[in-house]
């Protein structure tokens, strides 16, 4: 069965950074893009960027251009993406996805992952 | 990148067809990328896709669900409508150099 699953709920404080994993099963992170979206309360869904199997490669949402970092761990068939310089305005639930080379669309998603920024 | 624009709401019937509009520019959903697909998300729920490559439906999703495209504008449309589909739709489109944009989002009431 495929799946991916998320670490869990992040409490922060501003200027923090936070990192969030996304463990594959029934395939392999090395041979899928995986990416990664927000969604803030209430708002809709917002894309972040994406890792390629080949080399690690990213590519990036301009918002978020040199704030955020997607790597991959192989071994454990794990991708992490980090987000820094956390604001209230981080707060959302962080998910990630699989996309199948060159298929353009998102199939599965991680059940999401609660980032709450507080004083 | 800005987001796609969605109508905020839209609404039928049981049985009757609804039809949410995705406008994007020449850069994205009318670049001729066809990666143009549509997420269906129920609330407090995982988004799920319901049309893929602007006109392709997933295994499993029922067929009254259908996409299509004209110019700078993608549509998904619900025939049929059943309780169930009242969620939130969001479109998402290829824009360039590997990234994407979803769109603003559609709640769809079924009355």
């Amino acid at each position: 069965q495929v799946d991916l699953v998320q670490s869990g709920t992040e409490v922060m404080t501003p200027g923090a950074s936070v990192r969030v994993s996304c463990k594959s099963f029934g395939f392999s992170v090395s041979n899928y893009y995986i990416h990664w979206m927000r969604q803030a309360p209430g708002q809709g869904l917002e894309w972040m960027g994406v890792i390629f199997p080949s080399g690690g490669v990213t590519s990036y949402a301009q918002n978020f251009s040199g704030r955020v970092s997607l790597t991959r761990e192989t071994s454990t068939s794990t991708v992490y993406m980090e987000l820094r310089s956390l604001t209230s305005d981080d707060t959302a639930v962080y998910f990630c996805a699989r996309e199948a080379p060159y298929t353009g669309y998102f199939d599965p998603w991680g059940q999401g992952t609660l980032v709450a920024v507080s004083s | 990148q800005s987001a796609l624009t969605q109508p905020p709401s839209a609404s039928g019937s049981p049985g009757q067809s609804v039809t949410i509009s995705c406008t994007g520019t020449s850069s994205d959903v009318g670049g001729n990328y066809n990666f143009v697909s549509w997420y269906q998300q129920h609330p407090g729920k995982v988004p799920k896709v319901v049309i893929y490559g602007v006109t392709k439906r997933p295994s499993g999703v029922p067929d009254r669900f259908s996409g299509s495209q004209s110019g700078n504008t993608a549509s998904l449309t619900i025939s049929g409508l059943q309780a169930e589909d009242e969620a939130d739709y969001y479109c998402c489109s290829y824009v360039d150099r590997s990234k994407y944009v979803f769109g603003s989002g559609t709640k769809v009431t079924v009355l």
